[in-house]
């Protein structure tokens, strides 16, 4: 079945820093990529999701971009600010049990200090 | 503005009492999701209804279950509850199954006497 890695585990930036974190998945058949955002006390938010027909994808200060040959994509979120401190969850979809279900990573925590 | 919706927001219970958590979606979607997650962990899918068909993980204890009794609602039973349930639970929906985007509620915290 599907396995999806995520790294790294901690992130600190400054605030107006860029923020990088990465994800790996095995199953080649996979085509979605949702990115999600929890803040403390909150369930995750989806925040960015990217197909596995297009490369990138841009919404204002955050950008999604997939390597399907490598298998792996990334989240970047430039120009950080405090309110970006959260957990990220990377994930994908995969098949088990003869259904169709997301896989998270295991999360990033993002600090971003002013 | 709510769409999914999670009742109680903390819940306390006393070890092996019976406990249920609710969750209630504007959205009309057709699947709702239950999931688990303990502290500083990936959420875990415990089951889902694809409108009332019904689909357990193969590694969810049989302690856990749940019901939809319509569109909007789904409940999760645990039938007795041990120390290592405690943790924060999920619902989430999606509009239909597959790779969609799902949107989540903001969980039950459960705790055990």
């Amino acid at each position: 079945g599907e396995n999806v890695e995520q790294h790294p585990s901690t992130l600190s930036v400054q605030e107006g820093d860029s923020a990088v974190i990465k994800c790996t998945y095995s199953d080649s058949a996979s085509n979605y990529f949702p990115w999600y955002k929890q803040e403390l006390g909150k369930g995750p938010q989806l925040i960015i999701d990217i197909r596995s027909n297009v490369g990138e994808k841009k919404d204002q200060r955050i950008a999604v971009t997939l390597n399907k040959t490598a298998k792996h994509f990334s989240l970047h979120i430039t120009e950080t600010q405090p309110e970006d401190s959260a957990v990220y969850f990377c994930a994908a979809n995969g098949f088990s049990g003869g259904y169709n279900k997301l896989i998270f990573g295991a999360g990033t925590r993002l600090a971003v200090h002013p | 503005d709510a769409m999914v919706i999670q009742n109680p927001r903390y819940q306390v219970t006393q070890f092996g009492k019976p406990v249920t958590l609710s969750c209630s979606q504007t959205l009309n979607h057709n699947v709702m999701y239950w999931y688990q997650q303990k502290s500083s962990q990936a959420p875990k899918l415990l089951f889902h209804y694809y409108d009332k068909d019904f689909n357990n993980e193969a590694d969810t204890p049989d302690n856990f279950q749940s019901r939809r009794p319509n569109t909007s609602f789904c409940f999760l039973d645990i039938r007795s509850p041990g120390l290592g349930d405690a943790a924060m639970y999920l619902c989430a929906t999606s509009r239909v199954p597959g790779p969609q985007p799902q949107h989540f509620g903001d969980g039950t915290r459960l705790s055990i006497l």
